[in-house]
């Protein structure tokens, strides 16, 4: 079946610009997290979804940062005013419910470079 | 609070011969602990789990780790080494609520 899908595969920005990420998760997946990969680096937690809950949103480094999941599947998120320490992979997954027993699944995720 | 220590950046190994990548976690909790990998180019994809049931958990590819609550560890091992295992591991433990601690992950070399 399909799994974790992202658009773009990558995103070259100019310095100031708004970016919009977005993540198409697993049909009937729950939980979903986005996470970012900056290079040589392990992966930095963002924000979580879970079902219609209020987002755990403890990771995002700024309020430059702000995601949303509309209708429980689709989810964007969108990076204001980007500046060049942004720049990394932002990788997005679901999994089937809860986050501590159920695999997570990763899209391909996408390469943002801020100018 | 959680947080998780991969002990080394690298470890480089010959084919054929075992495999330990280290992993150490703090958590305030009972953790939940699972060891992801990413091959170059390619996705993120789950090798094993711990979940609070038996301490000894095997993977794919051959692989399996040991809770060791007393050590709060959770190595990763592997009799043989192949040249596919090459790639980057990641220890990862993650909390009931949601949010997912990686460790900085571990280059495995694998060398013919």
């Amino acid at each position: 079946g399909a799994g974790v899908s992202q658009s773009p595969s990558n995103k070259v920005t100019e310095k100031g610009k708004d970016v919009e990420l977005r993540c198409d998760p697993i049909s009937g997946h729950t939980a979903l997290y986005w996470y970012r990969q900056s290079l040589g680096q392990g992966l930095e937690f963002l924000i979580y979804f879970q079902g219609n809950s209020a987002p755990d949103k403890s990771g995002l480094p700024s309020d430059r940062f702000s995601a949303e999941r509309t209708g429980g599947s689709v989810s964007t998120l969108t990076i204001q005013r980007t500046q060049q320490e942004d720049s990394a992979v932002y990788l997005c997954a679901s999994s089937y419910r809860q986050p501590n027993t159920d695999t997570q699944y990763f899209g391909p995720g996408t390469r943002l470079t801020v100018l | 609070a959680q947080s998780v220590t991969q002990l080394d950046s690298h470890v480089s190994v010959s084919e054929g011969t075992p495999v330990l990548l280290r992993c150490n976690y703090s958590s305030s909790y009972s953790p939940s602990l699972f060891w992801y990998v990413q091959h170059p180019n390619k996705g993120l994809q789950l090798l094993l789990k711990y979940t609070s049931a038996a301490t000894l958990v095997k993977g794919i590819n051959g692989f399996e780790a040991e809770f060791k609550k007393s050590e709060t560890s959770f190595h990763l091992t592997k009799p043989s080494a192949h040249m596919s295992d090459a790639a980057e591991y990641f220890c990862v433990v993650i909390r009931r609520a949601g949010k997912s601690t990686f460790g900085d992950g571990t280059t495995l070399t694998v060398k013919p």
